[in-house]
């Protein structure tokens, strides 16, 4: 399976800004995506970032709040914008080789707005 | 839409006692099934697979079969260790064609003791 990093592992915010999480893998995937893990729930997709394109956003997840960037097969970013306490989750990113393959997952980034 | 139910927790065993962790799920077509777990402080781990009906995935002692008249994918172990003690969560991987997005269900913590 691939190797995933993020950064950063966590942090601690002030509301009304905004953070960049990086996720990179060691191989190029076709497929990446992002979840959101609230505090004692469980994962619910953000969104597929797609290379080279705009990123496919799930129900009650927007753009303006959660742009994503793809610029090749091995990087992404997620940028939570004008955060809030609501924000303070887990933030993972996960890769698929290819479309209907297995799924492995970094190993998060821990944020809480204060 | 797609949706995995897992029985509630927290499961608390003894060491070396069978542990069974309840999945039943609803969705359209022919969906994967997996088991994640998710150690304390970390990000989610594929624990076993199963891509279609009557398949057995198995790792570290883990195992699940793909039970498609009873829509379940219960996870078992014989005989569970301290370490065991983590978050599960039981996910399906809906069968779109075009990209491998996870339902996750609310997970389940395990809590082994001496």
């Amino acid at each position: 399976s691939a190797v995933i990093s993020q950064k950063p592992s966590r942090d601690i915010c002030q509301r009304g800004t905004s953070l960049t999480i990086q996720c990179q893998v060691d191989s190029q995937v076709t497929m990446m995506f992002w979840y959101r893990q609230q505090p004692g729930q469980s994962l619910t997709l953000i969104a597929t970032a797609n290379q080279g394109s705009e990123a496919t956003y799930e129900s009650g997840f927007v753009i303006d709040k959660f742009p994503i960037s793809r610029p090749n097969l091995t990087f992404s970013t997620l940028t939570v914008s004008n955060m809030s306490p609501e924000d303070s989750s887990i933030y993972l990113c996960s890769v698929a080789a290819r479309a209907e393959e297995t799924q492995y997952f970094g190993p998060g980034t821990r944020l809480l707005v204060l | 839409g797609d949706s995995v139910t897992q029985m509630e927790g927290p499961v608390t065993l003894s060491e070396e006692a069978f542990l069974t962790i309840n999945c039943t799920y609803t969705a359209t077509g022919y969906p994967s099934l997996f088991w994640y777990v998710q150690y304390p402080g970390e990000g989610l781990q594929l624990l076993l697979k199963a891509t279609k009906a009557d398949d057995k995935g198995s790792n570290k002692g883990f195992e699940a079969t793909y039970r498609k008249e009873t829509t379940s994918f219960h996870l078992e172990k014989g005989s569970v260790q301290v370490s065991d003690s983590a978050v599960y969560f039981c996910a399906l991987s809906a069968d779109t064609g075009t990209a491998s997005k996870l339902t996750f269900g609310t997970g389940t913590r395990l809590q082994v003791t001496l």
